[in-house]
């Protein structure tokens, strides 16, 4: 049973364009919302993240968005660059015990942003 | 400020086997928290280690074992290995309690 779901597997977009990765969900429990992008034979690194309480986040091109009534976050890039080109993890915590180490990660969305 | 770094890179075991992967932190971390990741999944949670005691694991079998030794190095050891166990496994380092920033290249662990 999944409880973090990315239901986009990839996603093509033109430079210069929006890219817009979508979140799911269904643990009503989680308070802390995370983006990771991957590259190629490297490990994820941290983008940008958002607590339950607040509904927006920006930093830069990045931009999270979150809908608590409906269990959804969104990933906003703008504008899109080639170097942007990777695998976007979208991960949840519950901020128990003040550990944020057990994440649990959808399974990704592969952006391919097009010159 | 060097990052995370992981041994070996690529692994290829037989089923049954022993395995052992080894994980370096970032310069000043103290905790360490491994994950897995099988082929078109998200890393998946095993456990954390803080201050060489583990503090919290996910739902893998006691036959996943790990230590970190006092200067926050950090190894996952996995015994009588399934085909299953097949994967990319990942560990990330933090200081104390904070998100994880950065993780490792990972090392990539093949079971015959």
């Amino acid at each position: 049973d999944q409880q973090v779901k990315q239901n986009s597997p990839s996603l093509s977009v033109q430079e210069g364009r929006i890219s817009i990765l979508n979140c799911d969900y269904t643990n009503s429990m989680f308070d802390y919302f995370l983006w990771y992008k991957k590259y190629p034979a490297e490990g994820p690194t941290f983008l940008i993240s958002i607590s339950s309480i607040k509904d927006k986040n920006e930093d830069g091109r990045f931009t999270v968005f979150l809908n608590k009534s409906a269990k959804h976050l969104s990933l906003h890039i703008v504008p899109s660059q080639p170097g942007d080109s990777a695998v976007y993890f979208c991960a949840a915590s519950v901020y128990y015990g003040g550990s944020q180490g057990n994440l649990i990660f959808g399974k990704g969305t592969k952006l391919s942003v097009k010159p | 400020e060097t990052g995370v770094t992981q041994s070996p890179t690529h692994l290829i075991k037989t089923r049954g086997q022993q395995v052992t992967l080894r994980c370096s932190s970032q310069s000043g971390h103290n905790t360490v928290s491994w994950y897995q990741q099988a082929l078109g999944q998200g890393p998946q949670f095993i456990f954390q280690y803080y201050r060489e005691e583990e503090n919290g694991r996910g739902n893998f079998p006691p036959r996943f074992s790990g230590l970190q030794f006092p200067n926050y190095s950090s190894e996952l050891n996995v015994n009588a290995l399934e085909l299953d166990d097949s994967a990319l496994y990942l560990c990330a380092s933090s200081l104390g309690f904070g998100f994880l920033e950065h993780f490792g290249p990972g090392t990539r662990l093949t079971v015959t």
